[in-house]
Order: C-alpha cells, then structure tokens, then sequence
C-alpha cells in the first residue's frame, strides 16, 4: 500500500546542473501534479498532468519540464538547476470518488541548489 | 491579492481549549474546500473537505464554509499537542480540472 513514491528524498546539486525527480503512484489515479513548497507561501503547482499523455503548466513552470510517462509515473525535469530553484518538491496523485475527493502526497523531495 | 490567504500565525493555543483557523479565497465560483494538516518535515494529510455552505463536522474538527462571504474556517476542539502543526487551505478554483490552490498555511502550537 505504498501510495505515491518519491526519489530522491534529498539532493544538493550545484549550479547549472539537471536532475530529474521521479514520481510514481499505485492507486490507479488519472490526475498526478508538481508542487514546491517554500517558507511562507504554501504549495504552488508547477506542471500538471490531468491524464495519461496530457500535461499542463501551473502557477511556476519556468526553470521545469515534466513527463508523463504512463499513467503510473510523472517526473519533473530541472534542466539547469538554479540557486531559486531550492525547495521541498511533493508529488501528488488525484481522483474525483463521488463526494470525497483529495490529493494524496509524497513524502517530498528536500532539494539544495548550490 | 492572493488566491487563498491565511494567517500564518503561529496560532498558540492551550491544550483542551479550541483552535480557531480562517482562510479566504478570492475565486467567487469555487466550490470545493480542503483543510490538510502538514507535521514538520512531513508531507500535507487531508483532515477534512467541505463542499456546501454551513458546517461540517469530523471528531474533534469542524469546518466552516460561507461562500458568500468566500470564508472557509476549520476549529478543532479540545486542543491536543498533537495538534501541532501547520494547516494549509486548499480550494478548487471554477475553472476547469482537478488541481488545487494552496494558502500559506496557518502554524499552530498546542501548549500542554
């Protein structure tokens, strides 16, 4: 019953390095999202995937690129890793269950940019 | 303006009294409203979801919703430390899709 997998939990990288933080989900989920949390400002979405084979930006997608591989796995690329880009990164999944309706997260990614 | 604002707090609160959390949001055709508790270190956990004007209860939390107002509120009563944590506010905007908007998240320590 592992829900959403994150990996890595914790990475530094320097400057002007890429890194891809994979994501996946075993609860059947169509909806998988990318937030990164920073002190005082909560959870903004990067990039969405609504479903297989679809993705959409949200509120940060600059510095980003995402994948939807399948409908288990959704992973987002940082292409040149930069100083701003340091965050906590969570991994989400969703699916509309009549009245109840609710992400379910990862355990996070803790990223340095150094 | 932000699309769903809450105090940051920290909320101090003694233990067993009610803890009192607001959050307002600024999409007036949103019609679903999350309250997730996140620990330190740890990722959000949904606690409770509220969908039509009034109030809704779960054990010890209660959510609050007045859309015409765009308010949405969460008390927890009978504060334990165990309470601890931040809550954030999440609501569905009107537009189309499933994703959510977050707010800051309010921080509330439950004094033994």
């Amino acid at each position: 019953n592992a829900g959403v997998t994150q990996t890595p939990k914790f990475q530094v990288l320097k400057t002007g390095q890429s890194m891809t933080l994979q994501c996946a989900q075993d609860m059947n989920h169509n909806s998988m999202y990318w937030y990164r949390q920073d002190p005082g400002m909560g959870l903004r979405l990067i990039y969405y995937s609504a479903s297989e084979g679809t993705t959409d930006k949200g509120e940060v997608p600059n510095g980003y690129n995402v994948s939807r591989l399948n409908k288990r796995e959704f992973s987002l690329r940082l292409e040149s890793a930069a100083p701003s880009q340091t965050s906590v990164y969570f991994c989400a999944s969703s699916e509309w269950q009549g009245a109840n309706y609710g992400y379910t997260f990862g355990s996070g990614t803790r990223l340095t940019v150094v | 303006q932000k699309e769903v604002e809450q105090n940051s707090g920290p909320l101090s609160v003694p233990e067993g009294a009610i803890a009192s959390l607001n959050c307002t949001y600024s999409d007036r055709g949103s019609q679903s409203f999350f309250w997730y508790r996140q620990y330190s270190g740890k990722s959000p956990e949904l606690i409770m979801s509220i969908y039509s004007n009034g109030d809704k209860e779960d054990g010890r939390f209660t959510a609050q919703l007045n859309k015409a107002s765009q308010y949405v509120s969460l008390l927890i009563r009978d504060s334990q430390p165990s309470d601890s944590a931040t809550y954030l506010c999440a609501v569905k905007p009107s537009a189309a899709g499933n994703k959510l908007t977050f707010g800051g998240g309010t921080r509330v320590l439950v004094k033994p």
